[in-house]
């Protein structure tokens, strides 16, 4: 079966700093890859999905990230942090039967 | 576009009663629907997937018997949680997708609180 795997419970960066959020998944194949972003009591916001082609991928709010077959990952960056970047990060992946298998998130907190 | 509402929004209830979850797609016709569940700072779980006009299919350990899922229309589909119980509080949060659509769009979840 598949997996997802975020290594990282929690990350705290400076305001203004450089991130990059971890995601390794298994499957036999290349699956779609998606990043979802979480807010506290809130749905799931799609920040960008991976299906084929370029494997550096842009999304929304100024992310991006990068499907990297060799490794099975695909990590989500971001240059520069802002504090309403604050939030619940949950990577994905759809095997072929559309619904998500999801990461365990990783809680992103900013520092000032 | 692709816009997915969910009903309500919280909702507190008392053991042994039942409450009925409303998972609507507004701008698209929704031949699937999935119902996620979320434990507090946990991930989602995939409880089961509609299609439309069909059984859904439930995830191993969840109790079809006990979250019974509806998915009758293209743009509604429920999710009734009986007799529940204080270990049934979560957020519970539906996705639907189309024919049209490459990725499914997820409401702004439920919280239940069971007391």
């Amino acid at each position: 079966a598949q997996s997802v795997t975020q290594p990282d419970i929690h990350i705290t960066v400076s305001e203004g700093a450089s991130l990059e959020l971890r995601c390794n998944y298994s499957y036999g194949a290349t699956p779609y890859l998606f990043w979802y972003v979480q807010s506290p009591g809130q749905g799931l916001q799609l920040l960008l999905k991976y299906f084929s082609g370029d494997t550096l991928v842009q999304g929304i709010k100024g992310f991006e990230a990068e499907f990297k077959r060799s490794q099975s990952s695909f990590n989500l960056r971001k240059p520069s942090v802002h504090w309403s970047d604050a939030a619940e990060y949950f990577c994905a992946v759809d095997t072929g039967r559309r619904a998500l298998t999801f990461g365990s998130g990783t809680r992103l907190q900013v520092q000032p | 576009g692709a816009v997915v509402s969910q009903h309500p929004s919280r909702v507190i209830c008392k053991s042994g009663t039942s409450v009925k979850i409303e998972c609507r797609s507004l701008d698209f016709q929704a031949t699937t629907m999935f119902w996620y569940r979320q434990f507090p700072k946990q991930s989602l779980m995939l409880m089961a997937t509609s299609n439309e006009g069909s059984k859904a299919t439930y995830e191993q350990g969840v109790e079809k018997d006990k979250f019974l899922i509806n998915h009758a229309s293209l743009t509604l589909s429920t999710l009734t949680v009986t007799s529940a119980h204080p270990e049934d509080s979560s957020f519970y949060i539906c996705s639907a997708t189309g024919l049209q659509l490459d990725t499914q769009y997820f409401g702004p979840g439920t919280r239940l609180t069971v007391l």
